[in-house]
């Protein structure tokens, strides 16, 4: 069974500040997809990184896969109110189609 | 709007009730997938379709859970005889043929609570 480990569970910060997000297996994944997610609502697809070393950026968002194709990071820098949200790491089977999702972190940032 | 539409977002029911939930995927997606969400956890894959074919079931998928897509467009979910269980947040998510590295596209989602 293929499992995502996401950690910190919680973060609460406030605007400005720096954080890391991580997502951990002993598996390894064909991709890795980073979604982030409102209250009430679906997750929104962020990234996919897919290339072992691989890093994609995002205005202030930086994605990078692990080399080993088993882990993630999500770094976020100057934090602001409105990346408040849920944030899920979720791993591509190598077999199979579906996606095997990490528990989330749940980021707050204060103003 | 033309991503993936879910209907109803929400739905109360009692216990033992059947439901089905609808979800229309991103027009010319081949492939479609329901995953299900109870709270502090991410969602949990139930089940696959590659245009009208049922390609993987969890087994998450109990004997009283059916998905249908019947014509490889819009798929349906009943839950028979709901359990309390069953309350959580049902996700349907579609990706296009093709496409590579597992990248799905979600709807909002039917929240259900079971009384």
């Amino acid at each position: 069974t293929q499992l995502l480990e996401q950690s910190p569970q919680f973060l609460s910060i406030q605007e400005g500040e720096n954080l890391t997000v991580y997502c951990n297996s002993s598996s390894v994944f064909s991709s890795l997809q980073w979604y982030r997610q409102e209250p009430g609502e679906g997750p929104v697809l962020l990234v996919t990184v897919v290339t072992g070393g691989e890093v994609k950026k995002l205005k202030r968002l930086t994605f990078q896969f692990g080399d080993a194709r088993k882990d993630s990071s999500l770094h976020i820098t100057a934090a602001q109110p409105g990346d408040t949200g849920l944030y899920l790491c979720a791993g591509g089977a190598i077999y199979g189609n579906k996606l095997v999702f990490g528990a989330g972190t749940i980021l707050r940032v204060k103003s | 709007d033309t991503g993936v539409s879910q209907n109803p977002r929400h739905k109360i029911t009692k216990r033992g009730q059947n439901v089905t939930f609808r979800c229309d995927p991103i027009s010319e997606h081949n492939r479609l997938y329901w995953y299900r969400q109870t709270l502090g956890q991410g969602p949990e894959f139930l089940t696959y379709f590659q245009n009208e074919a049922q390609l993987e079931k969890s087994r998450l998928l109990s004997d009283r859970f059916s998905a249908e897509r019947p014509k490889g467009s819009f798929s349906t979910l009943e839950i028979q005889r709901t359990e309390q269980g069953d309350s959580a947040m049902y996700l349907c998510a579609s990706s296009p043929q093709g496409r590579p590295n597992n990248e799905q596209f979600f709807g909002p989602g039917t929240r259900l609570t079971v009384l």
